[in-house]
């Protein structure tokens, strides 16, 4: 079936560096695209989102980069911070607004 | 706004008993909330789509009758683990959009279930 997937599991960044997370989607049909952050133990909490119309949305230290003709989306952290260290997923909004994540790229900041 | 509470946060229980987690909506209502599966190092998987006023909609795999999910009003959904076993234990998230039809989803905090 269709999913969306992370081409790093693992990402190390220096503080104060900036971060990309990057996922790859298989299904085209896809309109509205979202990031999570997840700290351990904790449930995920939302960082930006983005519809299929456009491709580049920014919010306080993130950008969100949607490339719809290789269906490929990233996630930009600016100045990386310690408190940034989390595991990050991008979810599709599937079919009766079901979500669909990938599996995870955990970013680790390095002071 | 759009806060999503989950009780309790952490439960161990004895197998062959069964546990359940309350998912609440504080400052919003929901018609619908997703229940979804989480193992250690792994990605969510959703289990469930919980239905205010009718049937949860299970996803492939997941056993509706080890699973009992109730919607009982617009700011609850509860997950049943029935007769839990070591199996089960895994980290439990529901998650609920902050309006109706919004796709944009909100979590809860997670409840760690262990059986022992």
């Amino acid at each position: 079936g269709e999913s969306v997937g992370l081409h790093l599991p693992t990402l190390s960044v220096q503080e104060g560096d900036n971060s990309i997370i990057n996922c790859a989607y298989s299904n085209s049909a896809s309109d509205y695209f979202i990031w999570y952050k997840q700290e351990s133990g904790k449930g995920p909490q939302f960082i930006i989102d983005i519809r299929s119309n456009m491709d580049k949305r920014q919010g306080q230290r993130v950008t969100v980069l949607l490339n719809k003709t290789v269906k490929h989306l990233s996630l930009q952290i600016a100045a990386t911070q310690p408190g940034d260290s989390a595991v990050y997923f991008c979810a599709e909004n599937d079919y009766g607004n079901k979500l669909v994540f990938g599996a995870g790229t955990i970013l680790r900041v390095k002071s | 706004g759009a806060v999503v509470s989950q009780h309790p946060s952490r439960v161990i229980c004895k197998s062959g008993t069964s546990v359940k987690i309350e998912c609440r909506s504080l400052d919003f209502q929901a018609t619908t909330m997703f229940w979804y599966r989480q193992f250690p190092k792994k990605s969510l998987m959703l289990m469930a789509t919980s239905n205010e006023g009718s049937k949860a909609t299970y996803e492939q795999g997941v056993e509706k009758d080890k699973f009992l999910i109730n919607h009982a009003s617009l700011t609850l959904s509860t997950l049943t683990v029935t007769s839990a076993h070591p199996e089960d234990s895994s980290f439990y998230i529901c998650s609920a959009p902050p309006t109706s039809g919004q796709e944009t989803q909100y979590f809860g905090p997670g409840t760690r279930l262990l059986v022992l």
